[in-house]
């Protein structure tokens, strides 16, 4: 599976858009890129996952480069309760089990 | 909405007890699996399941077993607990092509 380069923090201050990057270059055709957030003392949370398209749910967007070495989380708007660990990972969907997990992004949001 | 439970949150064993962890999911999912998370190493696979009464190694399954006789519940086992094995201990769950849902996580310390 690709391996996936996160920075290990970052501040974004409440109301603002954060912007959490994430680095794949050896994603391969198949690999999909999923995010997780793992608030403190807490277990994972799916957030988002795309192959290749832009997406967008309740809680985020998934901006995807076009040559799919990188992507991008977007919570548009973030709160306190947004603090965590996010964790971007690629593997091939359905294969839980092959998913590597990183030491993912810590988001502080700021008051 | 999806529920894992955890059978603790917190566990405290002497070394060479024998340790059962409970997950237990609602959703009818097929799949499930038994993570531990150390400061620093990020989330490994110890063993998952996609059926009943079946199992399969994960990255670290070395002093664990597990066992799946319903398809709700997943136990891990530790035969005799060591003190290598103080960690927080992470049940998810899926559907065949779908993303996990973590519980809360069992924080077991051996002494």
């Amino acid at each position: 599976d690709a391996k996936t380069t996160q920075p290990p923090s970052m501040d974004c201050a409440e109301g603002r858009a954060a912007n959490l990057p994430c680095n794949h270059s050896t994603i391969s055709g198949n690999e999909y890129v999923y995010w997780y957030r793992q608030i403190h003392s807490q277990g994972p949370q799916y957030i988002i996952h795309g192959l290749k398209n832009n997406e967008t749910n309740e809680m985020a967007s998934l901006i995807i480069t076009e040559d799919r070495k990188s992507s991008t989380l977007i919570l548009p708007h973030a709160t306190l309760r947004d603090t965590a660990v996010y964790y971007c990972i690629a593997g091939p969907w359905g294969s839980n089990y092959q998913l590597i997990w990183g030491a993912g992004t810590k988001l502080i949001i700021k008051p | 909405d999806v529920k894992v439970t955890q059978s603790s949150r917190y566990l405290v064993k002497r070394t060479g007890e024998k340790v059962f962890l409970e997950c237990v999911q609602d959703m009818d999912h097929e799949n499930m699996f038994w993570y531990r998370q150390d400061p620093g190493l990020g989330l490994r696979l110890i063993y998952f399941s996609y059926d009943v009464k079946m199992k399969e190694k994960g990255d670290i399954p070395e002093g664990y077993s597990v066992s799946r006789e319903k398809k709700e519940r997943f136990s891990l086992i530790l035969e005799s607990a060591s003190t290598n094995q103080t960690s927080m201990y992470l049940c998810a769950s899926s559907p065949p092509g779908g993303a996990q849902y973590f519980g809360p996580g069992t924080r077991l310390t051996v002494t």
